[in-house]
């Protein structure tokens, strides 16, 4: 069991918003601005599209936007585009037992 | 460009030792962390523990503690992930991920090394 809770699976039609959410606690999301997310198709290594909450690295389409409201961070697709089809990874600093922690993932279908 | 390059897949059976590697390349290693994250077949991401390649001091996870022992050479910018007794649970694909230090995420990802374990 995961220490971050994610939905199973989100869809959205090609054009529309969707958005992600991240369930944690007071030991990680509630408490630290530390997290972010991760895309990963299928076969491929997972790649930084948020960090620190709302920051897009370099070369990240701003169609990723993240935002946070106590111990839920969101994770939201704006102009859902077929290459958006993918599983998406929360991430967070924690203070439990290992300084990271994951959510169990989300996969994202384009309809 | 920032790269991290892991070794290729591996065959392995219950009882061997095994040790895998990524090498980073494009950035100076010993100014970013290095975890390695587990993720089973059709399952998701798990970290296992990291290591500071600057003075080699290194954090676990409590589910690999004991298990698995990170280690790296600066001196060649590798990290490695190493195991004395593979069990037939150790198959996955193992990702290496450098985390910089004014931060608390994973910005580059190698491409994954396959570790399967049958008998």
């Amino acid at each position: 069991q995961s220490a971050l809770t994610q939905p199973a699976s989100v869809s959205g039609s090609p054009g529309q918003s969707i958005t992600i959410s991240c369930t944690g606690s007071t030991s990680d999301i509630d408490g630290y601005n530390y997290v972010s997310w991760y895309q990963q198709h299928p076969g491929k290594a997972p790649k930084l599209v948020i960090y620190d909450v709302s920051n897009r690295p370099s070369g990240v389409s701003n169609r990723f936007s993240g935002s946070k409201s106590g111990n839920t961070a969101s994770l939201t697709i704006s102009g859902l585009q077929a290459e958006d089809e993918a599983d998406y990874y929360c991430g967070s600093y924690t203070t439990s037992s290992t300084p990271v922690v994951f959510g169990g993932g989300t996969k994202v279908t384009v309809l | 460009e920032v790269q991290l390059v892991q070794s290729a897949a591996e065959v392995k059976k219950p009882g061997e030792s095994l040790r895998i590697s990524c090498k980073g390349s494009g950035y100076n290693f010993i100014n970013y962390w290095i975890s390695w994250v587990r993720q089973m077949p059709g399952k998701g991401l798990e970290w296992m523990g990291r290591i500071d390649p600057y003075d080699s001091w290194t954090n676990y996870s409590p589910s690999f503690q004991g298990h698995v022992t990170i280690s790296a050479d600066k001196s060649i910018s590798t990290a490695y992930l190493q195991w004395s007794s593979l069990k037939a649970s150790d198959t996955a694909m193992y990702y290496c991920a450098s985390r910089p230090r004014s931060g608390d995420h994973f910005d580059y990802w190698g491409q994954g090394t396959l570790v399967t374990v049958s008998s």
